[in-house]
């Protein structure tokens, strides 16, 4: 199974953008191998906030992007506001059909 | 509107035995893959197992492989996971979640919606 690593936290003053990458990411695109972005608050089940790499689904807030380079996907949030404090995690294709998850990284608002 | 809701969950001795259960509603059930993904206290996602729409196909992480078999039936839009020979290390809250991609396989492609979870405790 594959290993996706992102950074333990991640902190910014509000308005201002983030980043939090997922490194360990399949270079292949296609056969269900696609990166997808969860918020979790705390006691709450985690939210999908981006799925096929850069993709929003409805109703999320275009301040959340995603990215891909090479083997590290990433998220972005624009315009920090303190309703995103909460933990952000990656997920992709693991090795032999398996579904990995990031460790998480907790986004902290100044 | 979609809705999960997971039950079945509680508290089971070292080596015992529990079912979840998690009821489906608002989309076509049968035609997307199911999951679940633990959380033990304190801790990040971990996935546990995956089914295909139509059952055919079931896949396991190896921390569970042989003890938990992942089950669905159709006609009653409900996915079950059966927790045999658990451990303490199976402590978590059990998320049912479903699969975004609409071929009824690769749950690998991410979960669009997740029902409240299911705390499992396993303690003597």
């Amino acid at each position: 199974q594959s290993v996706l690593t992102q950074p333990a936290s991640v902190s910014g003053s509000p308005g201002q953008s983030i980043t939090i990458s997922c490194t360990g990411v399949s270079s292949e695109v296609g056969n269900c191998n696609y990166v997808s972005w969860y918020q979790q608050y705390p006691g709450k089940a985690p939210k999908f906030i981006i799925y096929d790499f850069t993709n929003r689904p409805s109703g999320v807030s275009n301040r959340f992007s995603g990215s891909k380079s090479d083997n590290t996907a990433s998220l972005t949030i624009s315009g920090l506001q303190a309703e995103d404090e909460g933990d952000y995690y990656c997920s992709a294709k693991g090795g032999g059909s398996t579904w990995v998850f990031g460790g998480g990284t907790k986004v902290t608002v100044l | 509107e979609v809705r999960l809701v997971e039950s079945g969950g509680g508290l089971a001795q070292p080596g015992g035995s529990l079912r979840l259960s998690c009821a489906a509603s608002g989309f076509s059930f049968t035609n997307y893959a199911m999951t679940w993904v633990r959380q033990a206290p304190g801790k990040g996602l971990e996935w546990v197992s995956s089914i295909s729409g139509g059952g055919d196909s079931r896949k396991y992480a190896d921390s569970v492989q042989g003890r938990f078999t992942i089950s669905r039936d159709n006609s009653k839009n409900t996915l079950y996971l059966q927790m045999n020979s658990l451990r303490v290390e199976d402590t978590a809250l059990y998320y049912c979640v479903k699969v975004y991609d609409g071929s009824g396989y690769c749950f690998e492609r991410g979960g669009d919606y997740w029902g409240p979870g299911t705390p499992v405790a396993v303690s003597s």
